[in-house]
């Protein structure tokens, strides 16, 4: 069985640090895409990552050079390294396998920014 | 980047009636190469993450029930519910996957009348 288990978030200060995990279970992540998603209370969704099977990494605009995706393949484990965190990045943190369409969703992470 | 709309943000239909809502992306999510449609609607629950109902704009994913239905190609794309059930009440969306950044529509709150 296909199975996401996300850990990590919380509350940090604007200008802070966190990093989430994502731990896959009844697949690889090596050969699939994995990505993030995020969802600011009461909003809609939001793409914000992708790592590719390749290894090849893409951003949103809106967090390009403050997130960073990266993956264990060892532990088959995907991450998502946020730094210079903003009020406006408080949202709930969605890790899922991408193949194509998101077929497989993490419970998700409430990562909320505020002083 | 691909706009996705969704039309309407909201509807309430009645237990047992059809539910359409409507996606019209910015620019084509058809890829010539393969015919296929890199289309998908989802479903959100409060609380819960989203569940993929549909893929390639008209392939039901596993487990999900036939009342559910997608079409259309190019940029127009319907999901319907062909017969309202108590549960079906959420958020859906539908998302683009044909280019980086993937997009998705704005949402519609489906409710029971």
């Amino acid at each position: 069985e296909v199975q996401l288990v996300q850990s990590g978030g919380g509350l940090i200060q604007p200008g802070g640090s966190l990093r989430l995990s994502c731990a896959a279970s009844g697949f690889t992540v090596s050969t699939n895409y994995m990505t993030w998603v995020r969802q600011a209370p009461g909003k809609g969704l939001e793409w914000v990552s992708v790592i590719y099977s390749s290894g090849t990494t893409y951003y949103a605009d809106s967090v390009r050079g403050r997130f960073f995706i990266s993956r264990d393949t060892s532990r088959d484990m995907a991450y998502l390294q946020m730094n210079s965190l903003r009020v406006e990045d408080t949202a709930v943190y969605y890790c899922a396998r991408a193949e194509g369409p998101l077929d497989h969703w993490g419970q998700g992470s409430l990562v909320t920014v505020s002083s | 980047d691909i706009v996705m709309t969704q039309s309407p943000d909201s509807l309430a239909v009645s237990l047992g009636e059809r539910a359409t809502i409507d996606c019209k992306s910015s620019q084509s999510v058809l890829y010539s190469s393969n015919n296929k449609n890199y289309f998908a609607w989802y479903q959100q629950k409060p609380g819960q993450p989203p569940r993929l109902l549909i893929y390639w704009a008209s392939t039901r994913e596993v487990g999900v029930p036939d009342r559910f239905s997608g079409s259309g190609s190019g940029t127009d794309f319907t999901l319907t519910i062909s017969s309202l059930q108590a549960e079906d009440v959420a958020v859906y969306y539908c998302q683009q996957y044909y280019d980086i950044p993937w997009t998705f529509g704005q949402g519609t709150k489906v409710e029971i009348k």
